[in-house]
This record gives structure tokens, sequence and C-alpha cells, in this order.
């Protein structure tokens, strides 16, 4: 079973900042998604950014961006320039590459609070 | 088009009731899935769905808790003689086969 880890309960960052979000993941599979889910009190899930396990690249959406580390399996979320908008729990997710596994594994979640 | 909608956003059901969530997902998706969100704590996955199917149920209690999605209409989770242990909120995703999946806003259920 897939587990994914984040260790930063809560985090704070100034307005204008860059804050770095960690999360660690164990999977014994080759291919695989992850993602960063953003809940503001609202309790929406809105996807930030997802990034596909063969491709090397890290995905970047306008301030958001990751660093994917596959042999280590680390999914870190930068946030550039942040905004007030920002504040919110932060949670990463798995989801595997198999047919009738499409259920995402989710981090207990990071507070991000935004310092004026 | 609209996106996913579960209703109601707020439900109280009293110790030993019934709870009924309902999640219609986005046009075009066929694939269902539940989560449970408990307090300061991630979501964690109950059930999923196809039309008329369950794919995967490993994520739900093995009583009291059950779930469809039928041909028309919207996908039920169903709780039967909820407990306090039950409150918490209650998360559906749609999508096509394979593709991203589209949260609702969430049920919460509080039983008093």
């Amino acid at each position: 079973a897939q587990t994914v880890t984040q260790s930063q309960p809560e985090m704070s960052v100034q307005e204008a900042e860059t804050v770095t979000l960690s999360c660690t993941y164990d999977t014994s599979e080759s291919d695989y998604y992850l993602f960063w889910y953003k809940q503001p009190p609202s309790r929406q899930m809105i996807l930030v950014i997802r990034q596909e396990a063969y491709k090397q690249q890290n995905a970047t959406e306008n301030r958001f961006s990751v660093n994917f580390q596959k042999a280590a399996k680390s999914f870190s979320l930068k946030i550039s320039d942040s905004q007030l908008g920002d504040a919110a729990m932060y949670f990463c997710a798995y989801r595997s590459y198999r047919a009738g596994s499409y259920q995402l594994t989710f981090g207990k979640g990071t507070k991000l609070s935004v310092i004026p | 088009n609209a996106g996913v909608m579960q209703n109601p956003r707020h439900l109280v059901r009293r110790r030993g009731q019934e709870a009924r969530l309902r999640c219609s997902p986005m046009k075009g998706h066929s694939h269902v899935y539940w989560y449970r969100q408990l307090p300061e704590e991630g979501l964690k996955f109950m059930v999923y769905l196809q039309k008329e199917n369950i794919i995967d149920e490993s994520g739900m209690p093995k009583e009291r808790f059950s779930a469809e999605f039928p041909k028309e209409g919207p996908s039920i989770l169903r709780i039967q003689q909820v407990v306090r242990g039950d409150s918490a909120a209650y998360f559906c995703a749609s999508s096509r086969l394979g593709d991203e999946a589209f949260f609702g806003q969430g049920t919460r259920l509080t039983v008093v």
C-alpha cells in the first residue's frame, strides 16, 4: 500500500516571500501521479499542480512549482511571491497508474499561514 | 458545465438515525469516489464506483456504510445507525476513466 507523509503540520511565510512544503511517499510502483491540493476554509479541494512520475521535468503552474525527486520519493511544493489568498491547508496526494486503482492517497496536510 | 454537486452541505443527525449523502458528478463523468475527512486529518479514501458497479470499497467500514451509483441519478453514501465517530466531512470526486478527479464541496455530517 502506498503512504504519503507531510512532516510539517504548520508553516508560515511572509507575504511576497517563497515557501517550500515537503512531501515524501512510499510506493513499489514505477508509474504514478502526484498532486498538491489546496483546501481553503471553504473546504473546497482545489488542484494546485500535478506531476506524472514518468516525466523528468518538474511541473510548474504560475507561482507554484514542484521539486520531484523520484529516487528519493520526494515531492515538494514551492510557492513563490506568496499572497494572502495562498493561506490554506495543503495536501500532497498519490495516485496509481494501474487500472482500477485511481483513488487518491493523501498526506495529513500542512497548514500554511501568510503573514502580511 | 456545473462542477461536482454534493448535498446537503451540512447534515445533523441524532445517534441511531440514518444519514444519506448525495453526489452528482460532473457531466460526462462516470467514475465517483467518496472520501472522509476527520478533523485535522487528510482525506481518507472510502469507495470507488462506476455506474452500477462498485470498483473498490477497501476503505469502507464493514458495517453500517454503503454506497451506490445507479444508472440514473446521483451517487449515494448511506450511513445507518450513525454514531458520534461518524462526524466528519465527506467528499465526493468524479472523473472520466483514468482522468483527473474533481471534488465537490463536501458534506459536513454532525452526529449529536
